[in-house]
């Protein structure tokens, strides 16, 4: 069975563009979660999408979007992108519809210039 | 508080020693407490998962204790060895509406000293 594959593994962006990541999730899994992972303030919870809906977010600003497709795979959008969304940025799923047994992918390291 | 405080921030264990991470949560409401394996450059890797209703899982040299009382849970490697040196994360499950993600601890950064 094959994991979970996020596209690209690494970005480059200039401050104030906007950038898109994609994340398909294991084959059967209906939920996606999206998460930020930084050296000082470490893993971080963005949002999670279940059925194409998204049903919890964290605290990031407005910036941060995504959505999910009726084939699960789903993308996150960072929009008027800050130097601090420098980041590596993680997709889990899981089988269930909540986030328990989540299995991560190996990230998109995303540098804003 | 949805706050997961881990500890040490980092560890050194001889090959063959046990490597203990400890974790302490605030929020009752937790009720899933994952263990996250992380190499450089790799995402996290799911190694153990406990719920509050149990004291102690183990799986081959991992193990959980889950103090519900001290709210507190713990991961322990068992024969540690070399390819074990990793960053492990703890991390809880929130069993109420809202930001239902994963919170996790800083992250624990173990070396394996052959």
């Amino acid at each position: 069975k094959a994991g979970v594959t996020q596209t690209p593994r690494y970005l480059i962006k200039t401050r104030g563009q906007q950038v898109t990541l994609s994340c398909s999730p294991i084959s059967g899994h209906r939920s996606v979660s999206w998460y930020q992972q930084t050296p000082g303030q470490g893993l971080q919870f963005l949002f999670e999408y279940f059925s194409e809906t998204q049903r919890n977010k964290g605290n990031f600003p407005g910036r941060f979007s995504g959505r999910q497709f009726s084939n699960s795979r789903s993308e996150m959008n960072v929009s008027t992108l800050e130097l601090g969304d420098s980041a590596l940025y993680l997709c889990a799923s899981s089988p269930y519809s909540r986030n328990t047994e989540a299995f991560f992918g190996q990230g998109t390291r995303l540098t804003v210039v | 508080q949805q706050q997961v405080k881990q500890s040490p921030q980092s560890l050194i264990v001889q090959k063959g020693g046990i490597s203990i991470i400890n974790c302490a949560y605030e929020n009752t409401a937790f009720d899933y407490f994952p263990w996250y394996q992380q190499f450089p450059g790799k995402g996290p890797a799911l190694l153990i998962a406990i719920r509050p209703d149990v004291s102690e899982k183990k799986e081959g040299r991992f193990t959980i204790s889950f103090n519900k009382s001290a709210k507190q849970f713990s991961l322990h490697i068992m024969d540690s060895q070399p390819g074990d040196s990793a960053t492990y994360f703890c991390a809880a499950l929130y069993s109420g509406g809202g930001a239902d993600g994963l919170t996790f601890g800083k992250g624990t950064h173990l070396i394996i000293q052959p």
